[in-house]
């Protein structure tokens, strides 16, 4: 079965700062991962995908995330956090030919300026 | 609007009552998915629709959740005899279905309050 691990429950970050948001899966095959952004009382929005092909992906917003399959990693990265950035995380996995996604249970960014 | 739109986005009800939640996809995606997301949870797979039927209905808690798709584009997720547990925001999200990865789309969600 899938499942996702997303070890921080809150990170704080200073406006500027680089910002690296863990990731871990468990898939026995090839994953689909995704990361999403959701802001208080609003869905989910898509950061960025990995389907297949360059393991480094891009996103919006700046965001970036690099699919290392030896660690069964997909970290988010960002070199310089802006506080419209605070919100919540979610790291997903979904399987070839699956239809649900598995999520992370999120983490919370916040921002000080 | 173009994205997938939830009615109502709250919803208080008591505990004991018969609840709907309305689901209306971006126009032309052909599967539907339901998720429910606890507090401080990330969200989990509820059931999802290839046009008009269920291809899996496997996260559905117990019998109390139903949920249909007549018509091949809105779903309404039913809750019968609703319970202080079910308390949460219920997400919609739709995808374009062709084959291969899918990218979701999510709706605003819609937030049930069972006192």
């Amino acid at each position: 079965a899938q499942s996702v691990t997303q070890p921080d429950i809150h990170i704080t970050v200073s406006e500027g700062a680089s910002l690296e948001l863990r990731c871990n899966y468990s898939y026995g095959a090839t994953p689909y991962l995704f990361w999403y952004v959701q802001s208080p009382g609003q869905g989910l929005q898509l950061l960025l995908k990995y389907f297949s092909g360059d393991t480094l992906v891009q996103g919006i917003k700046g965001f970036e995330a690099e699919f290392k399959r030896s660690q069964s990693s997909f970290n988010l990265r960002k070199p310089s956090v802006h506080w419209s950035d605070a919100a919540e995380y979610f790291c997903a996995v979904g399987a070839m030919g699956g239809n649900k996604l598995v999520f992370g249970a999120g983490t919370i960014l916040r921002v000080k300026s | 609007g173009a994205g997938v739109s939830q009615t109502p986005s709250n919803k208080v009800t008591e505990k004991g009552k018969y609840v709907e939640l309305r689901c209306d996809p971006i126009s032309g995606h052909t599967a539907l998915y339901w998720y429910r997301q606890s507090l401080g949870q990330g969200p989990e797979f509820l059931i999802y629709f290839q046009g008009t039927g269920a291809a899996d209905d496997s996260g559905l808690p117990n019998d109390r959740f139903f949920a249909v798709r007549p018509e091949g584009s809105v779903s309404t997720l039913k809750i019968q005899r609703t319970e202080r547990g079910d308390s949460a925001v219920y997400l919609c999200a739709s995808s374009l279905r062709q084959g291969g990865p899918e990218t979701q789309y999510f709706g605003p969600g819609t937030r049930l309050l069972v006192l």
